[in-house]
Formats: structure tokens, C-alpha cells, sequence
């Protein structure tokens, strides 16, 4: 049950694009099409973004978007804006009724 | 709306117990699957447990023994028994709901509360 690989922090300019990875292993983000990505402000609860690797619910904006390879998850964000700088984590099903989440990844919007 | 309220994080010495509590609203709570996550200050994300609708329990291996999970669905209500309290446990421990979009059990929670801190002193 060792937490996903996410790197520290990312950054970029209002209007571009970042991406986030997570890597695992195939017992968790390899072995199933069960990856969620929570926002995190601070002082606040997390928040879905992402479910199922790819899908968005409700509200979530479309410039935000999942994928997987391998081992590996990514979340893009696209059109990068100010309200995005928050911390963000990635979680897999890891089997077993059993989860387990990303390091996080703080996102600066320079 | 649905709501999470999670109380009963406090200030325990080690090797201590404490019982936390998350009352639900606003969703049918006894058909869904509950979390424990928890956070320590200025960590990350960990989960923690998870009780299924018909309360099977799973826990992560740092738990296991000195924490149980539980549910009252007459008091829309999920708890978190913590016993042999250790440094490594001060966090602030959210609960979330299995609802919406997490409702087939791919997800940790669509629905969170607004988190309960728990230090744990030596």
C-alpha cells in the first residue's frame, strides 16, 4: 500500500496547459480503469474532478482531463486559470475494497 | 444537499483511544459505502477505511487492530473506534460518502465532510 508517484509541483501561465502524473503499479493504477483525481484549497475538503480515469462530473469544467497508460495516470489542464492553483491527488483502487492516494501535486499559476 | 458532519477529533496521549463520528444528510446513507481518509498536517492524502452498505470493514495495513470502523443507519451515522493511539495518527480525518459518481465502489467519495482533527500527543 505505498502511495502513488505524483511530482511535487507543476506550474505554468494563464491560457497553457499542465499535466500531473501519478504512477503506481499494476496492482493499483495498472490493474484497473479506477482512477479518481481530487483538488484540494487550502483549509478545505477534497474535491472529485475526475472518476473512472476519464470521466468528469457534473460542474467540473471540460478543461480538465484524465487519461492512463501503463502504470501511469495523467490529468491535463487546459486553458490554465487562476482558480486552478490548488493542490491536487490522485487515488486508485487498489483491489481488495482498498484504495490508495497520490503524493499531490501543488499547481502555480505563474 | 447532502451534508457530512465528522466531530470528535480532540487532543489523546499516546496509546490512547477516541471515537470519531460523521452524521450524514440529505442521501439514502444505509445503501451506500462510507470512507475514513485522514490527512496529516501538511501531508497528503491517506486512506483509512471503508464499511460497505451491509458493514463488511477494510482497513490500510497501518490500522489494522487498533482501528474499527462502524455505522448506525437508524442515526445516519459512520464511526471511527481509534485505539493505541500513535504520533503517526495526528491528522485531520475526513468521512466520505460512496454516493453519485463513487457509487460503484471506482472512487473514494464524491461527497466529503469538512474533516475532524485528531493530535495525538506524546
Amino acid at each position: 500500500q505505498s502511495a502513488l508517484t505524483q511530482p511535487r509541483s507543476v506550474s505554468g501561465s494563464p491560457g497553457q496547459s499542465v499535466t500531473i502524473s501519478c504512477t503506481g503499479t499494476s496492482s493499483d493504477v495498472g490493474g484497473y480503469d479506477y482512477v479518481s483525481w481530487f483538488q484540494q484549497n487550502p483549509g478545505e475538503a477534497p474535491k472529485l474532478m475526475i472518476y473512472d480515469v476519464t470521466k468528469r462530473p457534473s460542474g467540473v469544467p471540460d478543461r480538465l482531463s484524465g487519461s492512463k497508460s501503463g502504470n501511469t495516470a495523467s490529468l491535463t489542464i487546459s486553458g490554465l486559470q487562476a482558480e486552478d492553483e490548488a493542490d491536487y491527488y490522485c487515488c486508485s483502487y487498489a483491489g481488495s475494497h482498498t484504495y490508495v492516494f497520490g503524493t499531490g501535486t501543488t499547481v502555480t499559476v505563474l | 444537499e447532502v451534508q457530512l458532519v465528522e466531530s470528535g477529533g480532540d487532543l489523546v496521549p499516546r496509546g490512547g483511544s477516541l471515537r470519531l463520528s460523521c452524521v450524514v444528510s440529505g442521501f439514502t446513507f444505509r445503501i451506500y459505502s462510507m470512507h475514513w481518509v485522514r490527512q496529516a498536517p501538511g501531508k497528503g492524502l491517506e486512506w483509512v477505511s471503508k464499511i460497505s452498505a451491509n458493514s463488511h470493514a477494510f482497513y490500510t495495513d497501518s490500522v489494522k487492530g487498533r482501528f474499527t470502523i462502524s455505522r448506525d443507519n437508524a442515526k445516519n451515522s459512520l464511526y471511527l473506534q481509534m485505539n493505541s493511539l500513535r504520533d503517526e495518527d495526528t491528522a485531520v480525518y475526513y468521512c466520505a460518502s460512496q454516493t453519485a459518481f463513487c457509487s460503484g465502489g471506482t472512487c473514494v467519495g464524491a461527497d466529503w465532510g469538512q474533516g475532524t482533527l485528531v493530535t495525538v500527543s506524546s
